[in-house]
């Protein structure tokens, strides 16, 4: 079992690029979410997919679009890449009805 | 809408019992969770309470007092492995997929 797993690892963009996070798990969970942590915060919900087929705005949705290309994979995409998007995204799973999130490893993306 | 707040910064040493609290802004309250995440690591989950009470797990607990909108976790027997960052977690009733985080407090344990 490898858990939740996240590519890439790290990445630099300029702004304006765009780019694709991706993020798979082989627990069998139904709920994925895409999480961002700033320095010295907090994770803050961007997307999540409550299921297979379905995906839901989090807090911070602006400027990120998402895939839940099947119940193992949960993309996330950034169109135009800004400054303000740099941080460390987080993409997590968890068991229709369970209580414990399974994080990944998490991406460190730089946009220059 | 949703808020918690947490202290930033806690230190204890080894060997010490050290407290956590997390207070609560929010309509429709389910549960409450708490996460660990060393630095340059993933949160990894600790406890979660959705009733009022003591959740007791090893070295560590979790308590909630739903009336008040609070609660604390608990680290006893610390060890410099503890040293990382907590952080509380609220899901309410209208959607519990959308976990709102606190913005963590720093365990530092010294020897």
């Amino acid at each position: 079992n490898a858990g939740v797993t996240q590519t890439p690892k790290f990445q630099v963009l300029k702004t304006g690029q765009s780019m694709t996070l991706q993020c798979a798990q082989d627990m069998n969970h139904n709920s994925m979410y895409w999480y961002r942590q700033d320095p010295g915060m907090g994770l803050r919900l961007i997307y999540y997919s409550a299921s297979e087929g379905t995906t839901d705005k989090g807090e911070v949705p602006n400027g990120y679009n998402v895939s839940r290309l099947n119940k193992r994979e949960f993309s996330l995409r950034l169109e135009s890449a800004a400054p303000s998007q740099t941080s460390v995204y987080f993409c997590a799973s968890v068991i229709s009805g369970g209580n414990e999130q399974f994080f990944g490893p998490g991406t460190r993306l730089t946009v220059l | 809408g949703q808020s918690l707040e947490q202290p930033s910064e806690v230190t204890a040493v080894e060997g010490a019992i050290v407290q956590i609290n997390c207070t609560y802004q929010t309509s429709g309250f389910y549960g409450l969770s708490w996460y660990q995440q060393h630095d340059g690591g993933a949160p990894t989950f600790l406890s979660y309470n959705a009733l009022d009470g003591l959740e007791e797990t090893g070295r560590f607990s979790s308590f909630l007092s739903r009336s008040d909108s609070y609660g604390y976790l608990l680290l006893q027997e610390l060890q410099m492995k503890d040293s990382a960052s907590y952080f509380c977690a609220v899901r309410t009733l209208y959607n519990n997929n959308d976990m709102r985080f606190g913005a963590g407090t720093r365990l530092t344990v010294k020897p």
